[in-house]
């Protein structure tokens, strides 16, 4: 079944520290993943989506097939960023269903 | 701005009512797909329609239901409310049915007294 992992719900880093966002998910098909943020309980925004090999806000994630993850990473975090992040796997049955982590909460403290 | 517009924002309504939630989206988006927030179970994938069809279900009740009009303005409807819908509903859209991004609404906070 397809499932996605992201198994820290709190994440609390200081001002310029690195920030690594693990997720891990399950899925026989050809993934495709994305990480959405979500400030102060308003809409989910897309961050990165794997297939584009892209930088947004500092953030990257690279699809690593063999450990089945796409971890989000920064170099050093801002206190912009604190929000929720939302790792989400497409579902590719043709549908463009998209399958959410539980979501982690990024706290970066001044 | 998303472009993906939702009404209303809130709704506060007591047990066994039936509410009606609304999604306009993006211009050109012709797919809608509506998500339920809640505290316990997350973000869950409710449905999909795309051009006025039904694509995809998820993890929808029977008590709730949606559509797709012509103009591509997608509504949800849920009925015989119980505490449990408490939640905040997004409606997302894209392009297609195929791997564009989905770009999400500002959600409707649903409250049930």
């Amino acid at each position: 079944a397809q499932r996605v992992t992201q198994p820290e719900k709190l994440l609390s880093v200081f001002k310029g520290a690195p920030v690594e966002l693990k997720c891990n998910y399950s899925y026989s098909g050809s993934p495709e993943l994305f990480w959405y943020v979500q400030y102060s309980r308003q809409r989910l925004q897309l961050l990165l989506r794997h297939i584009s090999r892209e930088s947004i806000k500092g953030f990257t994630a690279d699809l690593n097939k063999g450990e089945t993850s796409f971890h989000l990473k920064k170099p050093f975090a801002q206190e912009e960023d604190s929000a929720m992040y939302y790792c989400a796997l497409r579902f590719s049955g043709g549908y463009n269903k998209l399958i959410f982590g539980a979501g982690t909460r990024l706290a970066v403290h001044p | 701005d998303s472009g993906v517009t939702q009404t209303p924002k809130h709704l506060i309504t007591a047990t066994g009512q039936r509410v009606t939630l609304r999604c306009s989206p993006r211009s050109g988006d012709l797919s809608v797909y509506w998500y339920q927030q809640s505290l316990d179970q997350g973000l869950q994938f409710l449905i999909h329609y795309y051009n006025g069809e039904e694509r995809a279900k998820g993890n929808i009740l029977e008590r709730f239901s949606a559509q797709q009009f012509p103009d591509l303005h997608s509504e949800l409807n849920l009925s015989s409310l119980e505490l449990g819908d408490s939640a905040l509903y997004f409606c997302a859209s894209s392009v297609g049915m195929g791997n564009q991004p989905q770009h999400f609404g500002d959600g409707t906070r649903l409250s049930i007294l």
